[in-house]
């Protein structure tokens, strides 16, 4: 297992349209987290799964953001009629629940909106 | 979710250990404190977890005094690829069918010079 893997890692885009970006987490953890960071700023939590269930959205998860994770695996995060404030590095965690271990982050999805 | 204060950055040379202090005045019984380290363009990757008193790894070492108030990551002997963003975090790691909604802050930007 190589870790959290997360694609693409760029991604520019028209203000507008729509993208989605994935993340496979470490097979064994069955916790799921997306991020966003913003520049000089530390990740913001945008929500969260525990197997196939979201279990959690943040507030700043407005309506133009979904995200799924079907058969609780793999997870995908769509971002629809893109806005220049989306741009951000998106990240994803994933974690084990019972242990005491901290999360494990991918190297994220810079998207940038022009 | 206990709130935490750290410097927002802090110059070392190299060789030199290096202490980051984290403040968190409202930790609960059940939370943990864990640090995480950030490069950029990558995601954190988590450093060390404790509970209380002393815990050292092969990376680094946590105090956290009685009160539990306040925590301290001592980085010893730092090199150049020491240099980046240290978080401090305050949470609980897993619970009965609970989950840790990890905040991060601004983070402690610490900067090795040779």
């Amino acid at each position: 297992d190589t870790g959290v893997s997360q694609n693409p890692r760029h991604k520019i885009t028209k203000r507008g349209q729509n993208v989605t970006f994935r993340c496979d987490p470490i097979s064994e953890h069955n916790r799921l987290y997306w991020y966003r960071q913003t520049l000089g700023q530390g990740p913001e939590f945008l929500t969260y799964f525990q197997n196939e269930a979201q279990l959690e959205k943040s507030r700043l998860l407005s309506d133009r953001f979904s995200a799924e994770r079907p058969k609780g695996s793999f997870s995908t995060l769509e971002i629809q009629r893109t806005e220049q404030g989306d741009s951000a590095m998106y990240l994803c965690a994933s974690s084990s629940s019972g242990t005491k271990e901290g999360y494990t982050f991918g190297s994220g999805t810079r998207l940038t909106v022009v | 979710l206990a709130k935490t204060t750290q410097p927002i950055s802090m110059d070392s040379y190299e060789g030199q250990e290096v202490n980051i202090t984290c403040s968190h005045n409202n930790i609960a019984t059940n939370d943990y404190i864990t640090w995480y380290q950030q490069f950029p363009s990558q995601g954190p990757r988590f450093i060390i977890q404790g509970y209380k008193t002393k815990v050292t790894n092969e990376v680094a070492s946590l105090f956290i005094p009685a009160d539990r108030k306040s925590s301290t990551l001592s980085l010893p002997r730092v090199s150049l690829s020491d240099t980046a963003v240290y978080y401090c975090l305050v949470g609980e790691p897993r619970g009965s069918g609970g989950y840790q909604k990890v905040t991060f802050g601004i983070g402690t930007k610490l900067q090795v010079i040779p």
